[in-house]
């Protein structure tokens, strides 16, 4: 069993919709992330999360320490939206992240 | 750098040559990472340095891979005697500080192609 796991592994939306990402993880850590890589490979930090919740234009990530699970919303999604959603996590005090297998989102018309 | 800057790009090499990759980490940043993704697949972590020293060399596959990084600055990854099941994308990033707990730079990687 991954020590991060993610849901769903494919996510295809409309336009407007309200998207939910959900990250579960099974060790204690220090902070979790939520990363975007698009095609071609590029990854970007969206947030780095250690409690409660972050909000960033149109993202909104949350986390419950105590039930080791975080989400990441998306308002009023758009198709430059559609990317790769990673969450990772520093497990303990360790540098390096581990991460989830991601959740592929597509946003259409 | 205003950036994590990775060279190259892109990197065709033959069965059994030796690649070395590059990464110019964001300047000030003490820790510097680097990761694998292969086709399909999800982010492996291969090393970790904190200035010049590498305290987690536990995702190394093998001896044939190897890293250095010099002047608290710019890291190479080496890999010797390359394999097919080395393709893959090698991705750099960066932080303040290690430890966890402090956002990651990540460079756009080098697509290591082995034929």
């Amino acid at each position: 069993k991954n020590e991060v796991e993610q849901s769903p592994q494919n996510l295809t939306a409309q336009e407007g919709e309200f998207i939910t990402i959900n990250c579960s993880y099974s060790v204690g850590i220090s902070a979790l992330h939520w990363l975007q890589q698009h095609p071609g490979g590029g990854i970007v930090s969206l947030f780095m999360l250690s409690s409660g919740k972050k909000k960033h234009g149109r993202l909104i990530a949350t986390i419950n320490i105590q039930e080791k699970h975080s989400s990441l919303h998306i308002t009023a999604s758009h198709p430059r939206d559609s990317a790769v959603y990673i969450c990772a996590v520093n497990t303990g005090t360790a540098s390096k992240l581990t991460f989830g297998t991601g959740t592929r989102l597509q946003v259409t018309l | 750098g205003a950036g994590v800057s990775q060279s190259p790009s892109n990197k065709v090499t033959e069965k059994g040559k030796d690649v070395e990759l590059r990464c110019d980490p964001i300047s000030g940043h003490t820790a510097l990472y680097w990761y694998r993704q292969r086709l399909g697949q999800g982010l492996e972590f291969l090393i970790y340095f904190q200035g010049n020293s590498a305290p987690d060399k536990s995702g190394l596959p093998s001896d044939r891979f190897s890293a250095e990084r010099t002047g608290e600055s710019v890291s190479t990854l080496t890999i010797q005697r390359t394999q097919q099941e080395d393709s893959a994308v090698y991705l750099c990033a960066s932080s303040l500080q290690g430890g966890g707990g402090y956002g990651y730079t990540f460079g756009s990687g080098t697509r290591l192609t082995v034929v």
